[in-house]
């Protein structure tokens, strides 16, 4: 079975502070990765995806992560944080598109 | 457009009760995913809809069913609720199961 580690329940960071979310998962086969981001009372938006390719792969709001296979990885990182970023973030991993996995999720709170 | 739409949002039970969720999906999708979120928890699947058809079945008793009708919009069904089904249970669209799922809002289901 896969399964999906956010190591951080909750990371506290200082606006403009770079920033590491990490996740891992345990998978023997090729994977779908996923980061999705749940701001304040909304709804889960997926913030960015690797599907195949370039190992890293960007969002449109400056936030980035790398697949790592070796290491089974999917780290989210952005290099300066915004008050704007204060959310939830989810990591998930499908192998099929059938089912997906979702780690605990990382409370990101930024402080002015 | 409208999203991802569910109701009710908010729903009430006692145990032994049977509950009914539903989902609209996004115009044009054609496939519909369930998932529980616990309190403090990551989403966990519990089923996957396209064309009608269950594609993927997460780790649930036989208690929780689903299904699609042929304008897309799903069904959850629960029966013999306990008090550990209290969540927030989230439906996912997306157009073929593939790629990016978009998220409704939720229904808080609390069982007393």
């Amino acid at each position: 079975a896969q399964s999906v580690t956010q190591l951080d329940s909750q990371v506290p960071v200082f606006e403009e502070a770079p920033v590491e979310l990490r996740c891992n998962y345990s998978s023997s086969v090729s994977v779908y990765l996923f980061w999705y981001v749940q701001y304040p009372n909304q709804g889960l938006q997926l913030l960015l995806k690797y599907l195949s390719g370039s190992t890293l792969v960007e969002s449109i709001n400056g936030f980035e992560a790398e697949f790592n296979k070796s290491q089974t990885s999917f780290h989210l990182r952005k290099p300066s944080v915004h008050i704007s970023d204060t959310a939830e973030y989810f990591c998930a991993v499908s192998y099929n598109f059938n089912k997906f996995y979702f780690g605990s999720g990382t409370k990101l709170n930024v402080k002015p | 457009d409208a999203g991802v739409t569910q109701s009710p949002t908010h729903l009430i039970k006692t145990r032994g009760q049977h509950v009914t969720l539903r989902c609209s999906p996004i115009s044009g999708h054609k496939s519909v995913s369930w998932y529980q979120q616990v309190l403090g928890q990551g989403p966990q699947f519990i089923f996957q809809y396209y064309e009608k058809e269950e594609r993927g079945r997460g780790n649930f008793p036989d208690r929780f069913s689903a299904r699609q009708f042929p304008n897309y919009s799903s069904e959850l069904n629960v029966n013999a609720l306990l008090l550990g089904d209290s969540a927030l249970y989230l439906c996912a669209s997306s157009w073929s199961g593939g790629g990016e799922q978009f998220f409704g809002p939720g229904t808080r289901l609390t069982v007393l």
